[in-house]
């Protein structure tokens, strides 16, 4: 099974600045096609969770641009610009390439 | 909009089946894969079952193969999962998933 694996499990930011989230796959997630199959969601608390990037670095509809997603075939990163109150919750980065579809253990993101 | 609503959670004992059902709308439901995707008690997202999109395609990750299935109605816009042979590390809330939107989700309790 491919490991996801993130980094830090919790980060405090001060709103306004910026924050980044790393993720890293045991194994290539660089599909044939060209297409890398590794996708960022956020769950707010309370909430389910939502889909933020997809394939590496598409911004999901509805989701503001101060999310990015970026990254090579293994190692990813999730950037929020001027994090803003309503960013806070557990971030998770998951792999689609192949089953059994994989997730991180999810980062933790509060404000200072 | 899109909807996906989850139904058919509750508490089981152990050994027992369920049924969860998920109702789609807002979507071309037969031109879409469905996920099933759980998430234990304060812990993080684990891929339960895929299907593709006329249903003659699933996946299941160890944990769950051979007791669970899923299953969909297009006429109905209605993806299912059935599950068999209920165990304790089966409770948790189970998610609908069309791979950008994600249902509330519906809690499956496993005890005696």
């Amino acid at each position: 099974d491919i490991v996801m694996t993130q980094a830090p499990l919790s980060v405090s930011v001060t709103p306004g600045e910026s924050a980044s989230i790393s993720c890293r796959s045991s194994k290539s997630l660089l599909h044939s096609n060209g297409i890398t199959y590794v996708y960022w969601y956020l769950q707010k608390p309370g909430k389910s969770p939502q889909l933020l990037i997809y394939r590496m670095s598409n911004l999901a509809s509805g989701v503001p641009d101060r999310f990015s997603g970026s990254g090579s075939e293994t190692d990813f990163t999730l950037k929020i610009s001027r994090v803003e109150a309503e960013d806070v919750g557990i971030y998770y980065c998951g792999q689609l390439l192949e089953n059994p579809y994989t997730f991180g253990a999810g980062t933790k993101l509060e404000l200072k | 909009e899109v909807q996906l609503v989850e139904t058919g959670g509750g508490l089981v004992q152990p050994g027992r089946s369920l049924k969860l059902s998920c109702v789609a709308s807002g979507f071309t439901f037969s031109s879409y894969w469905m996920y099933w995707i759980r998430q234990a008690p304060g812990k993080g997202l684990e891929w339960v079952s895929s299907i593709n999109t006329d249903g003659g395609s699933t996946y299941y990750p160890d944990s769950v193969k051979g007791r669970f299935t899923i299953s969909r109605d297009n006429a109905e816009n209605t993806v299912y999962l059935q599950m068999n042979s209920l165990r304790s590390e089966d409770t948790a809330t189970y998610y609908c998933v069309q791979i950008a939107y994600w249902g509330q989700g519906t809690l499956v309790t496993v005890s005696s």
